[in-house]
């Protein structure tokens, strides 16, 4: 099994809304990542996960909170979201995040609107 | 400062004709390079990456790419472009004291006209 899965595909929230977006990865990957990508343009780092551990967070706003329950699945949990943070979120896992390179996996994304 | 580029923000070839998709990056130590590519409303999918050894690496789909430390170049090729190739293309680079963050370029749209 070489996917990364992500649902939902597409999530409309209003800005009260509490929601979640999961991802799933059987490969036995211990490094997992969180992506936002805005309309023509490339993905940007979030949140990286390394043996279930939160190893880099972006500087990214506290209405976006992640989640590594365990080493198969991340979560990223959103609370009082703002229009502008409608994008496609991207998970992607690889081996590890260390200094040993490896290709990230990435997953179909969720496509996220918040009105 | 490192920073990765990609010339050309849309490039239009004939089906048939070479696809030259241009890559340069910034750094004094060469980085990890990487191609990756998306098709509308999917996830990122990878073409092919450098890391160590030889310098013309081959990915899925026919397309190849070739190192070029004297040029900072990565640019990406594929010989004959096929109607399904149209996506949009993204070069990434991961720093090699970095922690894994992978950085992408602009990324470039490329059509393919019948």
């Amino acid at each position: 099994d070489t996917e990364v899965t992500q649902t939902p595909k597409h999530l409309v929230m209003g800005m009260t809304n509490k929601k979640s977006l999961k991802c799933e990865q059987h490969m036995g990957h211990r490094a997992m990542y969180w992506y936002k990508q805005k309309a023509k343009k490339p993905p940007e780092l979030m949140f990286v996960y390394s043996y279930e551990k939160l190893s880099i967070n972006e500087s990214v706003p506290s209405r976006f909170s992640p989640e590594c329950p365990n080493s198969s699945l991340l979560n990223l949990h959103l609370h009082a979201l703002q229009p502008e943070d409608s994008a496609l979120y991207l998970c992607a896992s690889s081996r590890d995040s260390g200094l040993v390179v490896n290709e990230q996996f990435f997953g179909p994304g969720t496509r996220l609107t918040v009105l | 400062a490192q920073s990765v580029t990609q010339l050309g923000s849309h490039v239009s070839v004939s089906e048939g004709a070479l696809v030259l998709l241009r890559c340069n990056y910034s750094s004094s130590v060469p980085p990890y390079l990487f191609w990756y590519v998306q098709y509308p409303n999917q996830g990122l999918q990878l073409l092919l990456k450098y890391t160590t050894g030889a310098t013309l690496v081959k990915g899925i789909n026919g397309f190849e790419a070739e190192f070029k430390k004297s040029e900072t170049s990565f640019h990406l090729t594929k010989p004959s472009a096929h109607m399904s190739d149209a996506a949009e293309y993204f070069c990434a680079v991961r720093w090699r004291r970095s922690q894994g963050n992978l950085i992408f370029g602009k990324g470039t749209k490329l059509s393919v006209k019948p």
